[in-house]
């Protein structure tokens, strides 16, 4: 079974802070997202990144970084957090061939920043 | 305008009834068209794709494809308490370059026992 895991499944942290996010696969997928899931809006690709040290910007990348030094992680940070930045964070990983599109998704990190 | 539009619901229904959920979409390069069941506090997980037009069957679950629309739905027969869910699709281009799946906001349905 595919297995796409999240560092932290509740987080709390303060406006201004460093946050990192971090997510880890184990099937060898080359490719890699960040979504954000906010009610109503679905969810909202934040970047990609479809090898190693190579990252795409997705939908909404601004206040966000992100960083695959391996394979298997792929980490999101926010430089400086906001209030508008609570929100569940998931991560999703696929394999590169063209004619596969599912994407295995990690179980949400839930981020709230006060 | 969105690129997707689901209608978010809430949608409540008793045990044995069938569910309906449907999307649309304005971009007529989607070819993978896919829906994806969430629990609560857990990620999405796919339950169906399909590809171009046509219907696709599984088990309780079948799953529409109307292109000259640009619209697609689900069905859930038999729906059962264990189906109660967010449901979410997604469709993408085919030979994307970018990979990227466009998603609907999701459905978030309650069997009733």
């Amino acid at each position: 079974d595919v297995k796409v895991t999240q560092s932290s499944r509740y987080l709390v942290k303060r406006t201004g802070e460093k946050v990192f996010l971090e997510c880890v696969q184990d099937m060898d997928h080359e490719n890699m997202f960040w979504y954000r899931q906010d009610p109503g809006l679905g969810l909202r690709l934040i970047y990609f990144s479809y090898d190693v040290k190579m990252k795409e910007k997705g939908d909404i990348p601004e206040g966000y970084s992100v960083s695959r030094e391996k394979k298997e992680r792929f980490s999101l940070i926010l430089e400086s957090a906001s209030t508008n930045q609570t929100s569940m964070y998931l991560c999703a990983s696929r394999w590169g061939l063209s004619n596969s599109y599912e994407q295995y998704f990690g179980p949400g990190t839930r981020l709230t920043v006060t | 305008q969105k690129e997707v539009e689901q209608d978010p619901g809430p949608l409540s229904v008793p045990e044995g009834a069938i569910v309906s959920l449907n999307c649309t979409y304005s971009n007529s390069a989607f070819q993978y068209f896919m829906w994806y069941r969430q629990y609560s506090r857990k990620g999405p997980e796919l339950l169906m794709y399909t590809y171009s037009s046509g219907n696709k069957e599984d088990g309780r679950f079948t799953a529409q494809v109307d292109k000259s629309s640009k619209y697609i739905s689900l069905f859930i027969r038999d729906s059962q308490p264990s189906d109660s869910a967010t449901y979410l699709c997604a469709m993408s281009e085919v030979y994307s370059n970018d990979y990227k799946l466009s998603f609907g906001a999701g459905t978030t349905v309650t069997v009733r026992a």
